[in-house]
């Protein structure tokens, strides 16, 4: 079965400095990845995602991440950060089962801006 | 944009009691889940459908909780009885197709048992 860390709990940047969360996964095959963001008592909202070719991948608010085969990670990185960041930030793997494919999400990183 | 819609935005129940959510996909979207997701964790994979078929429902405490989309559009989650534990945000979610691609998430169902 798949599954994902995050291996920070919580992370604490000034605003204007670089961000990134880290995401390992664990999956026989190619996996799909995801980041999405959650704002306090909201659902999920999808950042990017990778399903193949170019490694690195742009998403939504400025954020990218990088897939890396050979450390399976995909960790997300913002190269100036906005107050308006601050959220929780998931990692999460699609992989196929059964016909159909299974999202399992990490336990999250809480991301703290400060002025 | 189209959003999924999800009732009641918060539940306060005694333990013992029955609850229900209810929740209403984006129009089109051929796959629903539910997800639970407990204070500081990720969201928790409960149920799955295609259309009206349960596909996945490998984490669904069978013995109290169900789950439903008779008509292959809206879903009910019911649990009966709540216990003190399932106190956590209940997230709906729907996707175009069984290869997920994007989820769409509502905000929620937060529950109370107490």
């Amino acid at each position: 079965a798949q599954s994902v860390t995050q291996p920070d709990i919580h992370i604490t940047v000034s605003e204007g400095a670089s961000l990134e969360l880290r995401c390992n996964y664990s999956y026989g095959a190619t996996p799909y990845l995801f980041w999405y963001v959650q704002s306090p008592g909201q659902g999920l909202q999808l950042l990017l995602k990778y399903f193949s070719g170019d490694t690195l991948v742009q998403g939504i608010k400025g954020f990218e991440a990088e897939f890396k085969r050979s450390q399976s990670s995909f960790n997300l990185r913002k190269p100036s950060v906005h107050w308006s960041d601050a959220a929780e930030y998931f990692c999460a793997v699609g992989a196929q089962s059964g016909g159909y494919q299974k999202v399992t999400f990490g336990t999250g990183t809480k991301l703290q801006v400060i002025p | 944009e189209a959003e999924v819609a999800q009732s009641p935005r918060y539940k306060i129940t005694e333990k013992s009691q029955a609850v229900a959510f209810w929740c209403d996909p984006i129009s089109g979207h051929a796959t629903l889940y539910w997800y639970r997701q407990i204070l500081g964790q990720g969201p928790e994979l409960l149920v799955q459908f295609q259309d009206e078929s349960v596909v996945d429902d490998s984490q669904l405490p069978k013995d109290r909780f169900s789950a439903e989309r008779l008509k292959g559009v809206d879903s009910t989650l019911k649990i009966q009885p709540a216990e003190l534990g399932d106190s956590a945000m209940y997230l709906c979610a729907s996707s175009r197709t069984v290869n997920n691609e994007k989820l769409f998430f509502g905000s929620g169902t937060q529950l109370s048992v107490l």
